[in-house]
């Protein structure tokens, strides 16, 4: 059974270009999350999403930031306009319908803005 | 937001000691998970633990949930060892990072 994955591993782009971040959760799994982890910091809390619907956005950023987790395909994290604040490694976790107190982690995003 | 508070920040053991880190937590919460970030910034399920008593190898942990901390203990450090160990507690949809104590494990 794969586990979260994450593409791409690692992404660079330069101030005021769009950033798409992918995750697929594993296999059977249909709740989201994303976290960012700015360096020598823990990580921190985005959006929760379900098929299709966004549960939580608290954390997310009201402008720049949306995330998406369509019936088919993976989760989106969109950032437009990036900024050199945005650089930062962004992890995806999924969990299972009826666990979903225990998340499993992606290997991350490591998101560079020049 | 809950507040999650971890110690020590930082720990230097040589190869074969042992160690505890402690988590604590200001409000009750659903659950709990300690996580092993390796140098190589991945993050690993250690312990899914909202309370009790786990042990899994060289590794354990203990919630004491009324009391608002949880423990890892790590005994026989290896330098694989080495990283950054987090706890995260649930409430509501989503957790809440600690902000980690760096393990350094020297041969």
């Amino acid at each position: 059974n794969a586990g979260v994955m994450q593409n791409p591993r690692h992404l660079v782009r330069r101030r005021g270009q769009e950033a798409r971040l992918r995750c697929s959760p594993m296999k059977g799994h249909s709740h989201v999350y994303w976290y960012r982890q700015l360096p020598e910091e823990g990580l921190k809390f985005m959006v929760y999403l379900q098929k299709e619907n966004i549960i939580d956005e608290s954390g997310m950023p009201k402008e720049r930031f949306s995330a998406e987790f369509p019936k088919e395909g993976p989760s989106i994290l969109r950032i437009q306009q990036v900024v050199r604040g945005d650089s930062a490694a962004y992890f995806c976790a999924s969990s299972h319908l009826a666990l979903k107190e225990t998340q499993y982690f992606g290997p991350g995003t490591r998101l560079l803005v020049l | 937001g809950i507040q999650v508070e971890q110690s020590p920040p930082d720990l230097i053991l040589q190869e074969g000691a042992n160690s505890t880190l402690r988590c604590n937590f200001s409000d009750s919460v659903n659950n709990l998970q300690w996580f092993h970030q390796n140098p190589w910034g991945q993050l690993i399920n250690l312990f899914y633990i909202p309370s009790g008593t786990k042990q899994n190898g060289r590794l354990s942990a203990t919630t004491v949930a009324t009391e608002r901390y949880s423990l890892l203990y790590i005994s026989s450090s290896q330098t694989t060892d080495s990283g950054v160990y987090f706890c995260a507690v649930e409430a509501g949809n989503q957790f809440y990072f600690g902000t980690g104590t760096s393990l350094t494990v020297i041969p």
